[in-house]
């Protein structure tokens, strides 16, 4: 089905750990952003990639890697998971053009780092 | 840098009742402006958005937005509200092409 999705949609883990977030979208859109949703703070943006083997940092990058080796796929990686990682993650995507574009979101992720 | 100011945390609204959300932008050029719907348990979608023109913005479920450069505003509009509303809302500004979001609002709804 098209769209925009995440994987997994749970996810505890301890600290210390590597976990990956991953994101897929079947648009073929160019850009990719990850946020994050914390009470009190809204969305977040962790990173964005304007294309295939293009990101850039967000607001809050520190702590996280991504990469974009392909234009459907962006994964979003935590090194070394801490506690303030706890958060929900959504990837959104949306097309080349106008910035005034839609961004489309995913359903999220719900990590938690005990 | 752009940012947006939601200053209702929590509002609660009689089912068929008005609503009205609060936004407010700061950025220095011509805004590009949007609200977000956040049903419980899901992701965002696009209510609706302001980027030139007619200052009266129509969206979707029945909702409206008013962008009043003036008050450096971006308030949200529903004429009578459904149980269905209930949900977080967020109004968010492009700059730089990306998104700033405000801190949201939780709407209830109440028989």
């Amino acid at each position: 089905d098209a769209g925009i999705t995440q994987s997994p949609r749970y996810k505890i883990t301890e600290t210390g750990r590597q976990v990956t977030l991953m994101c897929h979208q079947t648009w073929s859109h160019s850009y990719m952003f990850w946020y994050r949703q914390d009470l009190g703070h809204g969305l977040r943006l962790i990173y964005y990639s304007a294309a295939a083997d293009i990101t850039d940092k967000g607001e809050v990058p520190d702590g996280y890697v991504v990469s974009r080796s392909k234009t459907e796929n962006f994964p979003l990686t935590l090194e070394s998971a801490t506690r303030s990682q706890t958060s929900v993650y959504f990837c959104a995507s949306r097309g080349q053009g106008a910035v005034t574009n839609e961004q489309f979101f995913g359903p999220g992720t719900r990590l938690t780092v005990l | 840098a752009q940012s947006v100011t939601q200053p209702d945390i929590h509002i609660t609204v009689s089912e068929g009742a008005s609503l009205e959300l609060r936004c407010n932008y700061s950025y220095g050029a011509t805004p590009y402006l949007f609200w977000y719907v956040q049903s419980p348990g899901q992701g965002l979608q696009l209510l609706l958005k302001y980027f030139s023109g007619d200052t009266l913005v129509q969206g979707i479920k029945g909702f409206e937005a008013e962008f009043k450069r003036s008050q450096s505003s971006f308030n949200l509009r529903k004429p009578s509200v459904h149980w269905s509303d209930a949900a977080e809302y967020f109004c968010a500004v492009i700059g730089n092409e990306k998104l700033t979001f405000g801190t949201g609002t939780r709407l209830t709804i109440i028989p």
